[in-house]
């Protein structure tokens, strides 16, 4: 059964800690990525990774961090200097092909709330 | 300016109404539009993905791509209360670029019985 399996579902941190929210894909896709999205707003870009130990950041990448060192697993670490983390991250991946790239699809995405 | 705009609603139609969802964007390398479907709490769906002007339909679901005016739009045809949801556009740059995959606003859409 192919797809994009984001875990877990929900995740509680609390002031000052890192998480890590995981994010694995058996569809053999070449690029992954992790957006943001807050109530009533679009995704927004985190951090994408094209080919394996590489990635770019996005548009507010300050505060999160990740890492590629396997094709089909791209995780992401909320560290304690993102101010605001609380709330739905989402992970995408895709294939890169010799004319670009095809349609992305996503995980069913982590919620994260600070308490 | 944003990179990619999109009316974020809410736009409320009756049952059957066609209903039209729009996207502008700025970037002239954007070259792959995607619309995806969002349920409150779930992953987005993918619904269209197009890279050439002109129209695509599958079933009830037309994509229109104008790149000379920088507008994209998906038509619902015969709408159904299980249409309610948030649509999102989507757009990357062709293949000399960095991968990208940009985000419109979202619309959220309510088709009432």
């Amino acid at each position: 059964d192919g797809g994009i399996t984001q875990s877990p579902k929900y995740l509680f941190r609390k002031e000052g800690q890192n998480v890590t929210l995981s994010c694995e894909q058996n569809l053999n896709h070449d690029a992954m990525y992790w957006y943001r999205q807050d109530p009533g707003q679009g995704l927004r870009l985190i951090y994408y990774s094209q080919i394996v130990n590489d990635f770019q950041k996005g548009d507010i990448a300050e505060g999160y961090s990740v890492s590629r060192e396997k094709k089909e697993s791209f995780p992401l670490t909320v560290t304690s200097a993102q101010k605001n983390p609380t709330a739905f991250y989402l992970c995408a991946s895709r294939f890169i092909t010799r004319g670009g790239y095809t349609e992305a699809f996503f995980g069913q995405g982590t919620r994260l709330t600070v308490v | 300016q944003k990179e990619v705009e999109q009316d974020p609603g809410p736009l409320s139609v009756p049952e059957g109404a066609i209903v039209s969802l729009n996207c502008t964007y700025s970037n002239s390398a954007f070259q792959y539009f995607m619309w995806y479907r969002q349920y409150s709490r779930k992953g987005p769906e993918l619904l269209m993905y197009t890279y050439s002007s002109g129209n695509k339909e599958d079933g009830r679901f037309t994509a229109q791509v104008d790149k000379s005016s920088k507008y994209i739009s998906l038509f619902i045809r015969d709408s159904q209360p299980s249409d309610s949801a948030t649509y999102l556009c989507a757009m990357g740059e062709g293949s000399s670029n960095t991968g990208k995959l940009i985000f419109g606003q979202g619309t959220t859409l309510q088709v009432k019985p």
